[in-house]
């Protein structure tokens, strides 16, 4: 399976500030998703990125809030705009082998706001 | 929709005890039905996965089968050690119209003390 790095690994930020998490895989993939994983809580899928074109967001995420970008098929990023303290989660992203089949997780951001 | 729900937690048993993690879901198509792992502090490994119906997945000791007829997928193994000590997650992915997302269940917290 794909090897999945994410950076950073963890920070802490201060309120109103924004924070770029970066994704990159080491073998081109189609789909990439970013999650965010509040504490003690299960993934709620924020955005499918797109290589080529916008994100596609879920409800209750917007692009100004989330904005993302894809530049290729081994690379994505996800900005945490404008951050508050409900913001503090982790941020996994991840990658689709194809229909039905699982997805591989990198080790996530564990993001802290002050 | 598609849901997923899974036994809560936290479950906390003494080593080399039987461990069973409940898992029954909803679907719309005909899932493929995965188990992952969050170690503290890591991301979410895939533990297992399985495909079709009466599919047994298996890793490290953990099995799951597929059951259509009570729309199951219950997580097992026979002897857990304290490294098992994480968050498992029970996950499907719906086969229909090319889709490639993954349904989370809640999560169970198991503990497993010496």
């Amino acid at each position: 399976s794909a090897v999945i790095s994410q950076k950073p690994s963890r920070d802490i930020c201060q309120r109103g500030t924004s924070l770029t998490i970066q994704c990159q895989v080491d073998s081109q993939v189609t789909m990439m998703f970013w999650y965010r994983q509040q504490p003690g809580q299960s993934l709620t899928l924020i955005a499918t990125a797109n290589q080529g074109s916008e994100a596609t967001y879920e409800s209750g995420f917007v692009i100004d809030k989330f904005p993302i970008s894809r530049p290729n098929l081994t690379f994505s990023t996800l900005t945490v705009s404008n951050m508050s303290p409900e913001d503090s989660s982790i941020y996994l992203c991840s990658v689709g082998a194809g229909e039905g089949q699982p997805q591989h997780f990198g080790d996530g951001t564990r993001l802290s706001i002050l | 929709g598609n849901s997923v729900t899974q036994m809560e937690g936290p479950v906390t048993l003494s080593e080399e005890a039987f461990l069973t993690i409940n898992c029954t879901y909803t679907a719309t198509g005909y899932p493929s039905l995965f188990w992952y792992v969050q170690y503290p502090g890591e991301g979410l490994q895939l533990l297992l996965k399985a495909t079709k119906a009466d599919d047994k997945g298996s890793n490290k000791g953990f099995e799951a089968t597929y059951r259509k007829e009570t729309t199951s997928f219950h997580l097992e193994k026979g002897s857990v050690q304290v490294s098992d000590s994480a968050v498992y997650f029970c996950a499907l992915s719906d086969s229909g119209a090319g889709s490639y997302q993954l349904t989370f269940g809640k999560g169970t917290k198991l503990s497993v003390i010496p």
